[in-house]
């Protein structure tokens, strides 16, 4: 059973679509959090959602709005494309105050 | 604000090897510590952790230590295999934040040949 799930795992898309990204998660945790990966690998987290209310949100664009329909799911939608969003997505989830489990990415590339 | 400094990658290495990954951080409360490691094209996966000075995380044969005085956290293994060759991330959460963002290091890439 996959703990965190993500949707899809490939992304490719012109500049100035809109896309989203679906992550869902089995293990009954509070937290759920949304990391962007760049081509350097660095990782920084971009939101976190604590039962469906939004708790960290670091100075992503408006462009990125994540929608939290229930505690187990937390969709990104992406808004008007563009390259430098291309990068790999992390969803992750947490008891609240407990270690992050990691969904497999999605790797999103904007042509 | 918080932050995590590692060494620059890729370390290589040989099969049974002594692996040494240096972690230090900047906090400014009382953080927990992580190792995340990362196999290619895969998620992150938690390695080991630590929650308080002086305790030893350890996991797979992997050992880190957290050393209040040295802000350090060190990853190490006594013989690395193949598979071990991964992007290894470490880590920290503070209790500014309710322990709700992890900070993470630029990550270090290890390649272990046979």
């Amino acid at each position: 059973d996959t703990a965190v799930s993500q949707t899809p795992k490939y992304l490719v898309t012109q500049m100035g679509n809109d896309k989203s990204i679906k992550c869902e998660q089995n293990l009954g945790h509070d937290t759920m959090y949304w990391y962007k990966q760049d081509s350097k690998k660095f990782l920084k987290i971009m939101f976190s959602y604590n039962n469906k209310e939004l708790i960290i949100n670091e100075t992503v664009p408006n462009r990125f709005s994540p929608k939290s329909p229930d505690k187990a799911h937390l969709n990104l939608h992406i808004n008007s494309l563009e390259l430098g969003d291309s990068a790999v997505y992390f969803c992750a989830s947490s008891p609240r105050s407990g270690e992050q489990y990691f969904g497999p990415g999605t790797r999103l590339t904007v042509t | 604000g918080d932050s995590v400094t590692q060494m620059e990658g890729p370390v290589t290495l040989s099969e049974e090897a002594f692996l040494t990954i240096n972690c230090t951080y900047t906090a400014t409360g009382y953080p927990s510590l992580f190792w995340y490691v990362q196999y290619p094209g895969e998620g992150l996966q938690l390695l080991l952790k630590a929650t308080k000075a002086d305790d030893k995380g350890s996991n797979k044969g992997f050992e880190a230590t957290y050393r209040k005085e040295t802000t350090s956290f060190h990853l190490e293994k006594g013989s690395v295999q193949v598979s071990d060759s991964a992007v290894y991330f470490c880590a920290l959460s503070d209790q500014n934040t309710g322990f709700q963002k992890l900070v993470f290091g630029t990550g270090t890439r290890l390649l272990v040949s046979p």
